[in-house]
């Protein structure tokens, strides 16, 4: 099976930094994707990463280490509006080449809380 | 802009009732997903489709099927809506490709079954 970690919740103050971490075991991997949902909303895409190392993309960053199965999504100088849930997604192989499709599994997600 | 819509935000069916929820997309994409969202699980995949015709079945296809006769279109099926299948279902597309092309969401149905 598929398995992707982040934390459940977490809080962090207006204008400062916030890292938030997945960890993944797949059955393969073809990319790792961020999305941002604020409440009663659909996800948005914010990042990609396929290759190791750091995706920069204004006030988000992305990381990847694939040999650690480790990615973060930073976030800096934090507004109120960053409050919303953060998913972390990895992209799968096709099921069988040449017609296939590549699916997404998502982490459970991360809540963020930015507080005054 | 990418749009995809879904053909209500709210519904309420009783238990027993067959549910239809329909999917549209506006920028000619192949892939087409079907996902439900429910605290503390997450967005789990029900079925996915890569072509007219074609569908996949995700991680929780049971009590479901999916219909895609046009490529802007999929719908998702419950033959007999049960209150456990209570949830936000969210749909997806994106191209078939792999690279960057990630998938644009719609705004959700949120089906409450009784």
């Amino acid at each position: 099976g598929q398995n992707i970690d982040q934390p459940t919740e977490m809080t962090a103050t207006e204008g400062a930094i916030v890292q938030i971490n997945c960890t993944y075991q797949t059955s393969g991997f073809n990319g790792l994707f961020w999305y941002q949902q604020h409440a009663g909303e659909a996800p948005t895409f914010l990042s990609y990463n396929v290759l190791d190392g750091l995706e920069e993309k204004g006030r988000f960053s992305s990381f990847l280490s694939r040999s650690k199965g480790y990615s973060y999504l930073l976030l800096k100088e934090l507004q109120m509006k960053d409050s919303a849930s953060y998913l972390c997604a990895v992209r799968l192989p096709p099921i069988y080449s040449g017609a296939g499709s590549y699916q997404l599994t998502f982490g459970k997600g991360t809540k963020l809380s930015v507080i005054p | 802009d990418v749009k995809v819509t879904q053909s209500s935000r709210y519904l309420v069916k009783r238990t027993g009732e067959k549910v239809f929820l329909e999917c549209v997309q506006d920028m000619d994409h192949e892939n087409m997903f079907w996902y439900r969202q429910d605290p503390g699980l997450g967005l789990r995949l029900i079925y996915f489709s890569y072509d007219v015709k074609m569908k996949e079945k995700g991680d929780i296809p049971e009590g479901y099927s999916v219909s895609r006769e046009k490529k802007e279109r999929f719908s998702l099926i419950l033959e007999s809506a049960s209150t456990n299948q209570t949830s936000m279902y969210l749909c997806a597309s994106s191209f078939r490709q792999g690279g960057i092309y990630e998938q644009y969401f719609g705004p959700g149905t949120r089906l409450t079954v009784t």
